[in-house]
């Protein structure tokens, strides 16, 4: 019963380079959602997909930041043009269900943790 | 909007020591509350939740009671073990989210034998 996957567990990049994240979803899992974690802080949302949607993208910054969910594969991440203070873990997280925050029924991932030289 | 404010880690405890996270949080009407855990290598699992006012959750020994008059939801657990070691969140939906959590910054626990 394999959980959320995500990969790689760390990735260093230059800046200026591009970072792409991967979340593979529980089995059954259609909603996928994105949050990252700045030193020192909590988990910030970033953005919740279905398969080939975006349905919020209200916590990712405007430029450089794109996500997707396409009908067969992961769901993606990807940061353009990397700075140092993108430098952060990138949590993923599934559900079966829409609504999963109000029953706590998000299902994390370890997480990816990004360093940016 | 919503918040939720956690104390500050870490937190460094003796096997078999009690233990008190405290969590309060701001919030408009009474939403669902929650404590994820992070053990080593791991990611976020859901440890327990209080769905209304006066609700207690548990879960392995961790125990935390959704008080409305204070606005505090603290995790307690009687007597620590080793392998509690791990990453506390709090976290909370937004007022206008079913799908969105609001996380605390995390309470890093370490139990030494």
């Amino acid at each position: 019963n394999a959980g959320v996957m995500q990969n790689p567990r760390h990735l260093v990049r230059r800046r200026g380079q591009e970072a792409r994240l991967r979340c593979s979803p529980m089995k059954g899992h259609s909603h996928v959602y994105w949050y990252r974690q700045l030193p020192e802080e909590g988990l910030k949302f970033m953005v919740y997909l279905q398969k080939e949607n975006i349905i919020d993208e209200s916590g990712m910054p405007k430029e450089r930041f794109s996500a997707e969910f396409p009908k067969e594969g992961p769901s993606i991440l990807r940061i353009q043009q990397v700075v140092r203070g993108d430098s952060a873990a990138y949590f993923c997280a599934s559900s079966q269900i829409p609504g999963a925050a109000n029953t706590g029924e998000l299902f994390f991932g370890e997480g990816s943790r990004l360093t940016v030289l | 909007g919503n918040s939720v404010t956690q104390m500050e880690g870490p937190v460094t405890l003796s096997e078999e020591a009690f233990l008190t996270i405290n969590c309060t949080y701001t919030a408009t009407g009474y939403p669902s509350l929650f404590w994820y855990v992070q053990y080593p290598g791991e990611g976020l699992q859901l440890l327990l939740k209080a769905t209304k006012a006066d609700d207690k959750g548990s879960n392995k020994g961790f125990e935390a009671t959704y008080r409305k008059e204070t606005t505090s939801f603290h995790l307690e657990k009687g007597s620590v073990q080793v392998s509690d070691s791990a990453v506390y969140f709090c976290a909370l939906p937004p007022m206008d989210s079913s799908y969105k959590l609001i996380f605390g910054s995390g309470t890093r626990l370490l139990v030494r034998p």
